[in-house]
């Protein structure tokens, strides 16, 4: 019951593409808020991945890329690599009620 | 770089108060242009933003929480922490401090996070 939606899982083969959604509604996304994403690999803190809906941070692969078009954002993730398994949260800004930050409920994405 | 670090018990029993403290290493917690948050991943549930606070001590909760929780900021120490009061079993999770980055119109984002630290909820 996350206030973004996005899927529990994907999976794909290395070397192919993957895209994770993340949904929202008309107080957050489709408000004009930007989507952020972070990576959490097993046993570590979540990281920057993606920020303001498609800029990569220092030190992040091109592979990741991210895009925002109304209340839906997508994350995808090109030449899948076995160290790309892990957990993928989009996050953004709700202002309903008086305003706070909201995550989606989390993916898992499994490299096959 | 910037690095946190959460501490603070581990088992907290139900009805008490939950305290934890995140030291910021690698950088000043009052450079200004940033918010201190923490925020919180509970079993089968998405993250969930707590609130946050700045280096002048300003803070803004997030509303479903806001009457349990405190925060408090020491610049000597480096140092923010978070209480949060009477904690049901609901409230068991991993616990994350994170530097909010301070935007126009509320684009926040989070970078860096510290670990985590798992606080059970329990008799």
């Amino acid at each position: 019951q996350s206030v973004l939606t996005q899927p529990p899982s994907v999976s794909g083969a290395p070397g192919q593409r993957v895209t994770i959604s993340c949904t929202g509604s008309s107080s957050n996304t489709g408000a004009g808020y930007d989507v952020h994403w972070y990576q959490q690999l097993p046993g570590t803190a979540p990281k920057l991945l993606i920020y303001s809906n498609n800029n990569r941070p220092s030190g992040v692969p091109d592979r990741f890329s991210g895009s925002k078009s109304g209340t839906s954002a997508s994350l995808a993730i090109t030449g899948l690599q076995a160290e790309d398994e892990a957990d993928y949260y989009c996050q953004s800004y709700d202002n309903s009620l008086s305003g706070f930050w909201v995550f989606g409920g989390g993916t898992k994405l499994t490299v096959l | 770089q910037v690095q946190l670090q959460e501490s603070g018990p581990r088992l907290v029993k139900p009805s008490q108060t939950l305290s934890l403290s995140c030291t910021v290493s690698g950088g000043s917690i009052s450079s200004g242009g940033y918010y201190w948050s923490w925020i919180r991943l509970r079993p089968g549930k998405g993250l969930e933003w707590i609130a946050y606070i700045d280096d002048s001590g300003s803070t803004y909760n997030n509303p479903s929480l806001q009457s349990r929780v405190t925060l408090s900021v020491d610049p000597s120490k480096n140092q923010f922490s978070l209480r949060l009061r009477s904690v049901t079993a609901a409230d068991t999770g991993l616990y994350y401090c994170a530097r909010e980055e301070r935007n126009d119109d509320f684009q926040n984002w989070f970078d860096p996070w510290g670990q985590g630290t798992l606080v059970t909820v329990s008799s």
